[in-house]
């Protein structure tokens, strides 16, 4: 059974980067084509995708977070990684990693804060 | 860059009733890559049908998809109990993920 699970720090203190890790498990993410997405939702708040890597290992993102975000891939960990720079209190979240062109799976998400 | 409209915002239902959730997009979009989900407080979301119309795995059949172009329905014949709870639209094209902002459905 394939499975997300996302780990990192949960307290980030303001201009610094944001480094969270998605563990995939069940199946390899090098593999069946899928885009590898992170995904993130404010306290309260709606869904906001913030980037994906593929299958192959290029990556997309959401253009009002492209000067901060990267994404990138451990084949050997078969792990995808988000690193999100210059963060401010407006990026206080759960941050979700998920999986494909419609997200059939989703890890339990990471509450991640920004404060000093 | 395309935005998609959910309404109403809320939807105040009892059990059993019918719930009928719109999502407009800006401009016409494929059905190949219009999905819905499900979340409730505390949890990840679910996908509940995919391609527009396309019940993912496990999905009870009270769950349907329609619509095309730019103007899409979630419909849930009969509300369970483990229904209520906030409804996302979300549509993939151009290298670009898109969500809704999403419809409560809440108990009346």
């Amino acid at each position: 059974q394939p499975q997300l699970q996302e780990s990192g720090s949960g307290q980030v203190k303001p201009s610094q980067t944001l480094s969270l890790s998605c563990n995939v498990s069940g199946y390899s993410i090098t593999s069946g084509g899928y885009a590898w997405s992170w995904i993130r939702q404010p306290p309260g708040q709606g869904l906001e995708w913030i980037g994906c890597i593929y299958h192959i290992g290029g990556a997309d993102y959401n253009p009002s977070l492209k000067s901060r975000v990267s994404i990138s891939m451990d084949r050997s960990k078969n792990q995808f990684s988000l690193r999100l720079s210059s963060v401010t209190a407006a990026d206080t979240a759960v941050y979700y990693c998920a999986r494909g062109y419609s997200l059939d799976l989703w890890g339990q998400g990471t509450l991640v804060t920004v404060s000093s | 860059e395309i935005v998609l409209t959910q309404s109403p915002g809320t939807q105040s239902l009892s059990p059993g009733e019918r719930a009928t959730l719109s999502c407009r997009a800006s401009q016409s979009v494929s059905n190949t890559y219009l999905a819905w989900y499900q979340q409730k407080p505390g949890q990840a979301p679910r996908l509940l049908i995919y391609g527009a119309s396309r019940r993912a795995t496990g999905i009870p059949d009270r769950f349907s998809g329609s619509g095309s172009g730019t103007d899409f329905t979630l419909s849930i014949s009969r509300l369970e109990p483990e229904d209520f709870a906030v409804y996302y639209c979300q549509h993939y094209g151009s290298s670009m993920w898109t969500f809704g902002q999403g419809t409560k459905v809440e108990i009346k």
